[in-house]
């Protein structure tokens, strides 16, 4: 399977704990994006990289929210001291340039 | 921002119908309107996009529309099948495609 694929698929934690999630691209894909979805809603979007640099993330959430992306290939998104309303599904999608964007199947985030 | 609003927000048709979502935007710099599936536990899947430079595109039973002037796009399936049944986004982004704003979705259900 060449898609996106996103780990872990499901992530339960006690509230202040924090979290990492993974995403691996298509790999000759350039730019990826995290997304946040919430019940009922479209995906929200929160921050891209092209190769390794950050361009845009003047929409993550709040400080707590950060991403990498070290080497220009997977990223990871970190939750620090998560609350309750962080309870979401988390998407990762990639794309070569412009071009349409491919999603991985999230990441399922509940705060007990 | 952009802001991208999505009607009905959920839809039942019987198999063979023909069903239509519409999306209407805010800012006349987006140029780029993807459509995406979503059925449970998954990603979004893209289905068809099309660019501002062209009025309509067609994939098989899929089409959609563009009208720039009225800033509204359309999604168009024509003989509806049961596996059609899924939740369906609009989304818009500029050329730079450095932050696409989604639609709130529309809860397809084609009857047998």
């Amino acid at each position: 399977d060449t898609g996106v694929s996103q780990d872990p698929r499901h992530k339960i934690t006690k509230r202040g704990q924090n979290v990492t999630f993974r995403c691996d691209p298509i790999s000759e894909h350039n730019r990826l994006y995290w997304y946040r979805q919430t019940l009922g809603q479209g995906p929200e979007f929160l921050t891209y990289f092209q190769n390794e640099a950050q361009l845009e993330k003047s929409r993550l959430l709040s400080d707590r929210f950060s991403a990498e992306r070290p080497k220009g290939s997977f990223s990871t998104l970190e939750i620090q001291r998560t609350e309750q309303g962080d309870s979401a599904m988390y998407l990762c999608a990639s794309s070569l340039g412009s071009m349409a964007q491919h999603f991985g199947d999230g990441t399922r985030l509940s705060i007990l | 921002g952009e802001n991208v609003e999505q009607h009905p927000s959920t839809l039942s048709v019987q198999e063979g119908d023909s069903a239509v979502i519409k999306c209407t935007y805010s800012d006349s710099a987006s140029n780029y309107f993807p459509w995406y599936k979503q059925e449970l536990g998954k990603g979004p899947q893209l289905i068809i996009d099309i660019r501002s430079n062209v009025g309509e595109k067609k994939d098989q039973r899929i089409a959609v529309t563009l009208n720039k002037t009225a800033k509204h796009f359309s999604l168009h399936i024509t003989e509806t099948q049961p596996e059609d049944s899924a939740v369906y986004f609009c989304a818009a982004s500029t050329n730079t495609g450095n932050q696409f704003y989604f639609g709130t979705g529309t809860s397809l259900t084609v009857i047998p």
